[in-house]
């Protein structure tokens, strides 16, 4: 039963270029969630998704990010014209369901972006 | 807004001696509250959570943690480390109505001398 998958393990990008993180949820997850870890810090939540929906949304920058989880395939998060700030571990979960406002998260190996 | 505080950034301990990691949160509801573990490069691995009920959770690895309501403190115990325990922990509160988020503390890293 594998687990959270997310690709590419690592990404570097040059300042000005975009930005593409995959998540896989774990078999029978239909809720996605997306962290993002900067150095010496904790996870900040930034964007929660159910199959075609956005749920919350409240961490995300107003600008240059966006998120998406289609009916078929991976959830993808997308950050346009990156800027050196965006280096950091973007870290993706999922849970089977919402029950009681928090369902147990089951987290991924995470994405390593670096903006040089 | 709901916060997550770890009071220790580093903490060193002895292979086979006890320890104690602390957490606070701040939160008027009762929360859910997570202990997940970092290992250097990895993800972040489930090791016990409180929903509700016994207020003394155990989980994998060996570890526990107690909820205790009157100190809004959710601290995770071991009574013996092993050197492989060495990474970073980190404390988690989500709450009904929260719309699924999780809250996470700044982490504690763990070193285990042996």
């Amino acid at each position: 039963n594998a687990g959270v998958m997310q690709n590419p393990r690592h990404l570097v990008r040059r300042r000005g270029q975009e930005a593409r993180l995959r998540c896989s949820p774990m078999k029978g997850h239909s809720h996605v969630y997306w962290y993002r870890q900067l150095p010496e810090e904790g996870l900040k939540f930034m964007v929660y998704l159910q199959k075609e929906n956005i749920i919350d949304e409240s961490g995300m920058p107003k600008e240059r990010f966006s998120a998406e989880f289609p009916k078929e395939g991976p959830s993808i998060l997308r950050i346009q014209q990156v800027v050196r700030g965006d280096s950091a571990a973007y870290f993706c979960a999922s849970s089977r369901t919402a029950e009681g406002g928090t369902d147990t998260q089951y987290f991924g190996p995470g994405t390593r972006l670096t903006v040089l | 807004a709901q916060s997550v505080t770890q009071p220790d950034i580093h903490i060193t301990v002895s292979e086979g001696a006890s320890l104690e990691l602390r957490c606070n949160y701040s939160y008027g509801a009762t929360p859910y509250l997570f202990w997940y573990v970092q290992s250097p490069g990895q993800g972040l691995q489930l090791l016990l959570k409180y929903f509700s009920g016994d207020t003394l959770v155990q989980g994998i690895k060996g570890f526990e943690a107690e909820f205790k309501r009157s100190q809004s403190s959710f601290n995770l115990r071991k009574p013996s480390v092993h050197w492989s325990d060495a990474a970073e922990y980190f404390c988690a509160v989500g709450f009904t109505g929260g719309g699924n988020k999780l809250t996470f503390g700044t982490g504690t890293q763990l070193k285990v001398e042996l």
